[in-house]
């Protein structure tokens, strides 16, 4: 069966390290790999999208990694802060933005000062 | 990217009652999702509302228990009919952007006695 698998631990990390979430699936051939961030009480909001010929994408200190043959993203907070605290979910796009995506189940980050 | 406002923002209902959940995007759209979260699970896909169509239903969700309101290109509705306590969850909608980006409203938290 179909399965996305993310941390269900909780990271915690100091402040002004490096954060590194992991994202594995199976059973899935995704054109494009996204993942979001979710504060309580609010919705998903989208950080960062990778497609499957892309082996690294960055944004400011978001750096995502996909690697297809692992089946497997790595999402990397660099310096991170506490305001970086949050859930962080993957989601799988398997047709190129025709249809839905389908998430992971987060993984719940907290950087302590 | 979309603005896309979700309410009621919270609600606590007796059990057999039936609850609207109502989703404005700020601007026109053809797709509008409805996922539901359950704590400390990851987003379910309960439907995808086209204008003018009946909703397409995920597996394990059907349209007496979901009922869904598409009138226009900008506004849906999600009814939880005849809800029990295993409904209480964070319902929220969405809409694609570019490359199948997702963004959500702030969901609406509810609770079932």
């Amino acid at each position: 069966s179909q399965k996305i698998e993310q941390n269900s631990e909780a990271l915690n990390i100091q402040e002004g390290k490096t954060a590194t979430l992991t994202c594995n699936y199976t059973n899935y051939s995704p054109a494009y790999l996204q993942w979001y961030r979710q504060d309580p009480g609010r919705g998903p909001v989208f950080l960062l999208l990778i497609r499957e010929n892309e082996k690294e994408k960055r944004k400011e200190r978001l750096k995502v990694t996909f690697d297809t043959t692992l089946k497997q993203s790595l999402f990397h907070i660099t310096a991170s802060q506490p305001a970086d605290s949050a859930t962080y979910l993957c989601a799988l796009d398997i047709t190129g933005g025709y249809q839905k995506v389908t998430f992971g189940t987060g993984t719940k980050l907290q950087v302590i000062p | 990217s979309a603005v896309i406002s979700q309410k009621p923002s919270r609600d606590i209902c007796q059990r057999g009652t039936s609850l609207t959940i109502q989703c404005q995007v700020d601007s026109q759209v053809t797709m509008m999702f409805w996922y539901r979260q359950q704590p400390g699970q990851s987003l379910t896909l309960i439907a995808t509302a086209n204008q003018g169509s009946e909703a397409t239903y995920e597996s394990g969700f059907v349209i007496d228990k979901f009922p869904i309101s598409r009138p226009n290109l900008t506004f849906s509705t999600l009814t939880v009919s005849n809800m029990s306590p295993e409904d209480s969850s964070i319902y929220l909608c969405s809409v694609k952007g570019e490359e199948n980006i997702q963004y959500f409203g702030a969901g609406t938290r509810l609770s079932v006695l």
